[in-house]
């Protein structure tokens, strides 16, 4: 089974700072996508990311995907209340296509 | 923006009963999904679904589970006698593209409790 590690479990920083999230496996993906959850809803997907090395940006969100496809990082530029939730990585592998392994979460709380 | 539909939102039930969980996946996606989520745990995958045959299965999606396409719409999860380990946030998903290659877009979840 891969695994994938997310750090910290849980931040909290106040608007206008940045912060970075981590997922790190020992096991290589096909693809990492990033999602994020709201409280009883279903996790949103944010980006995917499938080539080594690879860097996504979504306004304040930039993605990167570790040269040897087994770790990703979220970065939040000049956070705002709005980014607050739980955000999610999750691997998904050319061997075993229909299932995506999750990673628990990072807990990320903005406040005013 | 197109998206996946879960009925009901919260279904309680009792131990050993059937319950179904529907789901309307988004109309020109092919590959469809079961996730669950324990309450403070990980998202744990169910199974996949495309061509009206399952692709993959968990260990969890054991002969008490069953998958169903019975229209060209709905996808339903079938629990046909519930534990009180199977209270969970269940979530359909259904993606365009065969994964890894893409992103899946969730439902919003059943919450099944089971008394």
């Amino acid at each position: 089974t891969q695994l994938l590690k997310q750090s910290p479990q849980f931040l909290s920083i106040q608007e206008g700072e940045n912060l970075t999230v981590y997922c790190n496996s020992s096991s290589v993906f096909s693809s990492l996508q990033w999602y994020r959850q709201e409280p009883g809803e279903g996790p949103v997907l944010l980006v995917t990311v499938v080539t080594g090395g690879e860097v996504k940006k979504l306004k304040r969100l930039t993605f990167q995907f570790g040269d040897a496809r087994k770790d990703s990082s979220l970065h939040i530029t000049a956070a705002q209340p709005g980014d607050t939730g739980l955000y999610l990585c999750a691997g998904g592998s050319t061997d075993s296509w229909g299932k995506l392994q999750f990673g628990a979460g990072t807990q990320v709380v903005v406040t005013p | 923006e197109p998206e996946v539909t879960q009925t009901p939102s919260h279904q309680v039930t009792q131990m050993g009963q059937e319950v179904i969980l529907r789901c309307v996946p988004i109309s020109n996606h092919l590959y469809f999904y079961w996730y669950r989520q324990i309450l403070g745990q990980k998202v744990e995958f169910l199974v996949s679904f495309y061509n009206n045959e399952i692709s993959e299965k968990s260990e969890i999606f054991d002969d008490q589970f069953s998958v169903e396409r019975p229209d060209g719409s709905n996808f339903t999860l079938k629990i046909r006698s519930t534990k009180l380990e199977d209270s969970a946030m269940y979530f359909c998903a259904s993606s365009e593209r065969r994964q890894p290659w893409g992103g899946y877009t969730f439902g919003s979840g059943t919450r099944l409790t089971v008394v």
